[in-house]
């Protein structure tokens, strides 16, 4: 089974700032699919960036960026420029390709990220 | 436009009573979820469905039952067995089956289930 870490509960940073959520992960698979969600008050959970294993490049969407480092299982996004906009919950998850037994994502229990103005 | 609806967004259940949540999706995905999500819990796997009569436990499955009768509907029952119903259900779909990728789910707005 695959588990997912995001070890900040809580990250407050002043608007316009950068800020790096952290996420780790552990999994025998050696291809899959890293997620980061964003929850915003509304609870709807939007996808912010997706990550595959076997791409070597580091995802970007705009402001966000991640930093997947594969042999160390860590999955890391960034969001330059913050904004007030920016704050909810951030939940990091893992998906196993299917054919590969149980699927599903599997989620962090989620960083949440205040912006200040 | 194409999504996933859920309902109802609110639902409120007495001891002892079963309640079914609605999830239907006009995706085309395959795959369809059901998640939990509790204050500092995240979101966990009560049951999920890769294919039209046929779907698999998760991580959270007891006092709860689901059905698959057709691609574009995935309800699910909480029971009275669920002994700590009262959560935010979310339900959420991706394509999977039958191209052989997986690729990100997508969420409905979500149902707030509460014991009374």
């Amino acid at each position: 089974a695959q588990t997912v870490t995001q070890s900040q509960p809580e990250m407050s940073v002043q608007e316009a700032e950068t800020v790096t959520l952290s996420c780790t992960y552990d999994t025998s698979e050696s291809n899959y699919y890293l997620f980061w969600y964003k929850q915003p008050p509304s609870r709807q959970m939007i996808l912010v960036i997706r990550q595959e294993a076997y791409k070597q490049q580091n995802a970007t969407e705009n402001r966000f960026s991640v930093n997947f480092q594969k042999a160390a299982k860590s999955f890391s996004l960034k969001i330059s420029d913050s904004q007030l906009g920016d704050t909810a919950m951030y939940f990091c998850a893992f998906m196993k390709p299917h054919g590969g037994g149980a699927d599903g994502l599997t989620f962090g229990k989620g960083t949440h990220l205040i912006i200040q103005p | 436009d194409g999504g996933i609806t859920q309902s109802p967004k609110y639902l409120f259940r007495k001891e002892g009573q079963n309640v079914t949540l609605s999830c239907e999706q006009n995706l085309n995905h395959d795959a369809m979820y059901w998640y939990r999500q509790d204050p500092g819990q995240g979101l966990r796997l009560i049951y999920y469905s890769q294919i039209v009569n046929d779907f698999q436990k998760g991580d959270i499955a007891e006092g709860y039952s689901v059905s698959r009768e057709k691609k574009e509907s995935f309800p699910l029952t909480v029971t009275s067995a669920q002994k700590n119903p009262t959560a935010f259900y979310l339900c959420a779909s991706s394509i999977a089956y039958r191209t052989g990728r997986n690729t990100e789910a997508f969420f409905g707005q979500g149902t707030r289930l509460t014991v009374v």
